[in-house]
């Protein structure tokens, strides 16, 4: 089935700016959403078709998707940010359609 | 407001099975295709169960083809899913999930899952 690769961890400071990758074949041809995920908490769509952010998601959160890397970035980043995050794609390819990466640890400094 | 409940998880042995339920309000249920994503404890979200808004096509991930089964009443409205053979590799926090319109599109809403412990 389809992979999607994600760093386990990404580090960063207060104020700075955060990219989070899902690494997959040719994935720039999908569309690849993203979840935040806090700890104890239900999922949260995020950004929806590469770079859509849903409603109430702040405007530091955008999102590209090109070739074989799709980048959640979140700008200014705030405390409250720490979180996992997932990404996500539909593959019509094979029968496992629904394929999240492993999962994104994003710790604020 | 989209709400979505999950009950039915529990301990339960190995080789056992047990049937979940995610009773839904505030939107037109047989509208929606619905989506069960599991969470081992520690761990990434599992993609595990797809069932069309009419209830007439399903799809199931590579770990719970053939002992899954989800199925749902428009008329309750609840989404159902039947484990059998249960390991303790399905072990989980398992949550319903409603996409945004079609199969292929994001899940927009997720309710708070159920826990799900396999073990002797």
């Amino acid at each position: 089935s389809y992979v999607l690769t994600q760093p386990p961890s990404v580090s960063v400071a207060p104020g700075q700016t955060a990219k989070i990758t899902c690494g997959g074949n040719d994935i720039g041809s999908k569309s690849v959403h993203w979840y935040q995920q806090r700890p104890g908490q239900v999922p949260v769509l995020v950004m929806s078709y590469d770079s859509d952010r849903p409603s109430g998601i702040p405007d530091r959160f955008s999102g590209s998707n090109s070739g074989n890397t799709a980048t959640l970035t979140i700008s200014r980043v705030e405390a409250g940010d720490e979180s996992h995050y997932y990404c996500h794609v539909w593959d019509g390819s094979t029968d496992h359609h629904v394929i999240f990466g492993g999962g994104t640890k994003l710790t604020v400094l | 407001e989209v709400q979505l409940l999950e009950s039915g998880g529990g301990l339960v042995q190995p080789g056992g099975s047990l049937r979940l339920s995610c009773e839904a309000s505030g939107f037109t249920f047989s509208n929606y295709p619905m989506t069960w994503v599991r969470q081992a404890p520690g761990k990434g979200l599992e993609w595990v169960s797809t069932i069309s808004g009419s209830g007439g096509v399903t799809y199931y991930g590579d770990s719970v083809r053939g002992r899954f089964t989800v199925s749902r009443d428009n008329s309750r409205p609840t989404l159902y899913l039947q484990m059998s053979s249960l390991t303790a590799e399905d072990t989980a926090v398992y949550f319903c999930a409603k996409v945004e319109t079609t199969v292929t599109t994001p899940l927009h809403n997720w309710g708070q899952g159920t826990l799900v412990t396999v073990s002797s």
